[in-house]
C-alpha cells in the first residue's frame, strides 16, 4: 500500500538547470509534506517542508508546491549543483503531533550532470 | 550543529539472537523514532516514543521489537529474536517540540544489520 509514490527512480538533470523531483500522495489525512536527501551512507537529511494549508514553500534554491486537490508536490532546485546528487525521498506526516511517523516515498536518485 | 548519532554502524549476527541497536538523540529533544529501510525499498516508520512511552507503532513494530530510553540520553531498539528478514538498515531519529509548522525529523547515520 503505497501512500507515497515517487515514480521516477532515477533523474539526471544538467548542472545549472532546473531539477523537479515529483510526489503523489493518496491519504487525504497527511497534513504536512517533507522533503529529506540522502546520501550514501548516511541518514536523510532535512531539505524543505511544507504545510497542507500552503501551496508554496521557499527556501534559497529550494521550492516545494503543493497541489492538494491533485494529492500532487513537487521540489524545485534550481539552479542544480553537482553537491545536489543524492536520493530525494517526498515524506508525509498527519496532525497526530510529533507522535506520527513519517510515510516515506521510495526515493528518485537525482544526478547532476557536469 | 547538534545530530543524533548511532551505534554501533554496522551489526552482524546470527539469526535467534538478541541484538540492541543504540541511538543518542539530539538533547532536548522529547520525540525519538526508529525507522528501517530494507535494501532497495523504501525507509518504513517503526515507532515513536515520548515521554518513556511508546507513541505509535506500525504492524512492523511487533512482540520481537522493544524501544527504552535508560537514561536521560541513550534510545534503544532491541530485537529479541533476530530473523532474516530484519536485515535492514535501521535509522533513529528525534524531534524537539512540534510547533504548528512541519514536524521536521532529525535522522541519525544508521545502524545496519545483517541477519546471518
Amino acid at each position: 500500500d503505497q501512500q507515497v509514490k515517487q515514480n521516477s527512480p532515477s533523474l539526471s538533470v544538467q548542472e545549472g538547470r532546473i531539477s523537479i523531483l515529483n510526489c503523489d500522495y493518496t491519504n487525504s489525512m497527511f497534513d504536512y509534506f517533507l522533503w529529506y536527501k540522502k546520501y550514501p551512507a548516511e541518514g536523510p537529511t532535512f531539505l524543505i517542508s511544507i504545510s497542507s494549508i500552503k501551496d508554496k514553500n521557499e527556501d534559497g534554491r529550494f521550492t516545494v508546491f503543493l497541489n492538494k486537490s491533485a494529492k500532487h508536490l513537487s521540489l524545485h532546485i534550481v539552479p542544480s549543483q553537482p553537491g545536489d546528487s543524492a536520493v530525494y525521498f517526498c515524506a508525509a506526516s498527519g496532525d497526530g503531533g510529533g507522535a506520527d511517523g513519517l510515510t516515506f516515498g521510495k526515493g528518485t536518485h537525482l544526478i547532476i550532470q557536469p | 550543529e547538534p545530530e543524533v548519532t548511532q551505534t554501533p554502524s554496522h551489526q552482524v549476527t546470527q539469526m535467534g539472537q538478541e541484538v540492541i541497536l543504540r541511538c543518542v538523540p539530539i538533547s532536548n529533544h522529547l520525540y525519538f523514532y526508529w525507522y528501517r529501510q530494507i535494501l532497495g525499498q523504501k525507509v518504513e516508520f517503526l515507532v515513536s516514543f515520548y515521554n518513556n512511552e511508546i507513541s505509535e507503532k506500525s504492524e512492523i513494530f511487533d512482540d520481537q521489537f522493544s524501544v527504552e530510553r535508560p537514561d536521560g540520553s541513550n534510545f534503544t531498539l532491541k530485537i529479541r529474536s533476530t530473523k532474516l528478514e530484519d536485515s535492514a538498515m535501521y535509522f533513529c531519529a528525534s524531534l524537539g517540540v512540534p510547533t504548528s509548522g512541519p514536524h521536521e525529523q532529525f535522522f541519525g547515520p544508521g545502524t545496519r544489520l545483517t541477519v546471518l
